[in-house]
């Protein structure tokens, strides 16, 4: 079963504009986590938020987190092309186990 | 450090035969997940270890899956007798006990079941 829900389920953008993908779950977490996957590749890893942290910051990226909502929302910058992938949120509750949500696509035209 | 390598990267079988599905996790690493990816159901956590031990199988569909982790550099998940609807990209990923770095994602495995 999937913890985690995204919002929206697609999203296309111009280059340079940002992309808001939100994420909501269902129970208490220790962290949780955002990944990106390329069409037919692995997921990669892009940043991790700790249940007692609100925002964070990594390059383009910034991620938000509200525990009383049970939600969050990966926030890119200044999108590019390169960017174009489906992301997901990831949320890992006791015992590091971790479920996926069912991911946002994200298409960025150039 | 090669990452997470899983074999084969691509397994066509025919219903009713045995499939095994391989990972090296990374080196250090003391949690490992296996995942299953479809169009349908998204992705479905299995079954993750700790030091080589299972500490959740409630993912695992079916009696007809297992996995094992005899050591902590190797891990099988193996399907038998293998059916259609497994068809499916199958991850492995590693991670270590510190949570902060997020886990590390092999290339996956994808199979057809025919």
């Amino acid at each position: 079963s999937q913890q985690g829900e995204e919002d929206p389920q697609a999203l296309s953008i111009q280059e340079g504009e940002n992309a808001t993908m939100n994420c909501s779950y269902k129970t208490s977490i220790n962290n949780l986590q955002w990944y990106r996957q390329n069409s037919g590749r692995g997921l990669v890893h892009l940043i991790l938020i700790r249940s007692n942290e609100r925002e964070k910051h990594s390059g383009r990226l910034r991620v938000t987190l509200d525990t009383s909502k049970k939600s969050s929302s990966l926030l890119i910058t200044a999108s590019r092309a390169a960017d174009t992938a489906s992301y997901f949120c990831a949320t890992e509750t006791g015992g590091f186990k971790t479920i996926f949500g069912a991911g946002t696509r994200l298409f960025v035209k150039a | 450090d090669a990452g997470v390598i899983q074999s084969p990267r691509h397994e066509v079988t025919e219903m009713g035969q045995e499939v095994t599905l391989r990972c090296k996790p990374i080196s250090g690493h003391d949690y490992l997940f296996w995942y299953r990816q479809t169009m349908m159901r998204g992705l479905e956590l299995l079954i993750y270890f700790n030091n080589n031990v299972p500490i959740d199988d409630s993912g695992m569909p079916e009696d007809r899956f297992s996995a094992k982790m005899p050591n902590a550099s190797f891990s099988t998940l193996k399907i038998q007798p293998s059916e259609p609807r497994d068809s499916a990209v199958y991850f492995c990923a590693s991670g270590s006990g510190t949570r902060g770095n997020g886990y590390t994602f092999g290339s996956g495995t994808r199979l057809t079941v025919v």
